[in-house]
């Protein structure tokens, strides 16, 4: 069975740091594209960014490019997402989802990040 | 900055049939976009439907169908059940330095 399982979040003030982990299981982690994606309360779907296989090449979305960094450790099925200079409006429920080129098949529950004084 | 569009809200009855689009602000979506299709309830994570325009998952409904219309990707619900409320996404890929963007979402009611 494919699990993705995220982890990490909690609360930040604005400025901090956190680190976002997704760890894979049921599945050839190191043969699929990552990406996480992220919904503040209330709001829609964002694309936040992806990594391919082995960790060569990534995308973000311009609103974090400079503050996320997106990485994977494939010998231990995990995903990670580095975030700086956290901002309030980078509140929001982080989902890591598995990328089997262009078919979104499979995401993970969740981790909430909130970022306030 | 590229805007992928869907309608805000629709509402369908039980039983019905319901067509949810998404549009490009780039022009028309084609196959190449690989639209894919999410559907959200209240405090889950979004289940995916559809990919690559048309492709089913394993767990996808018979009822739920994807295909292009007019220049958009569609998601069609034929025999709708009480339990398709739900919000509906849809995702396109345009490549290059930010290759996915999300569509606002359709707020499908049934009533």
């Amino acid at each position: 069975e494919v699990q993705l399982v995220e982890s990490g979040g909690g609360l930040v003030q604005p400025g901090g740091s956190l680190r976002l982990s997704c760890v894979g299981s049921g599945f050839t982690f190191s043969n699929y594209y990552m990406n996480w994606v992220r919904q503040a309360p209330g709001k829609g779907l964002e694309w936040v960014a992806n990594i391919n296989q082995d960790g060569s090449a990534y995308s973000y979305v311009d609103s974090v490019k400079g503050r996320f960094t997106i990485s994977r450790d494939n010998a231990e099925n995990s995903l990670f997402l580095q975030m700086n200079s956290l901002r309030a409006e980078d509140t929001a429920v982080y989902y890591c989802g598995r990328d089997q080129r262009w078919n979104h098949d499979y995401w993970g529950q969740g981790t909430l990040v909130t970022v306030s004084s | 900055q590229t805007v992928v569009t869907q309608e805000p809200s629709l509402t369908v009855s039980p039983g019905g049939t319901v067509t949810l689009t998404c549009a490009s602000s780039t022009g028309a979506v084609t196959s190449g976009y690989y639209p894919n299709w999410f559907q959200q309830k209240p405090g889950q994570a979004p289940r995916p439907l559809i990919y690559s325009t048309s492709n089913k998952h394993s767990w996808t409904p018979a009822r739920f169908s994807g295909s292009l219309l007019g220049g958009k990707a569609a998601l069609t619900l034929s025999g709708v059940q009480p339990e398709d409320e739900a919000e509906y996404y849809c995702l396109l890929y345009y490549g290059g330095a930010q290759p996915w963007v999300f569509g606002g979402g359709t707020r499908l009611t049934v009533l």
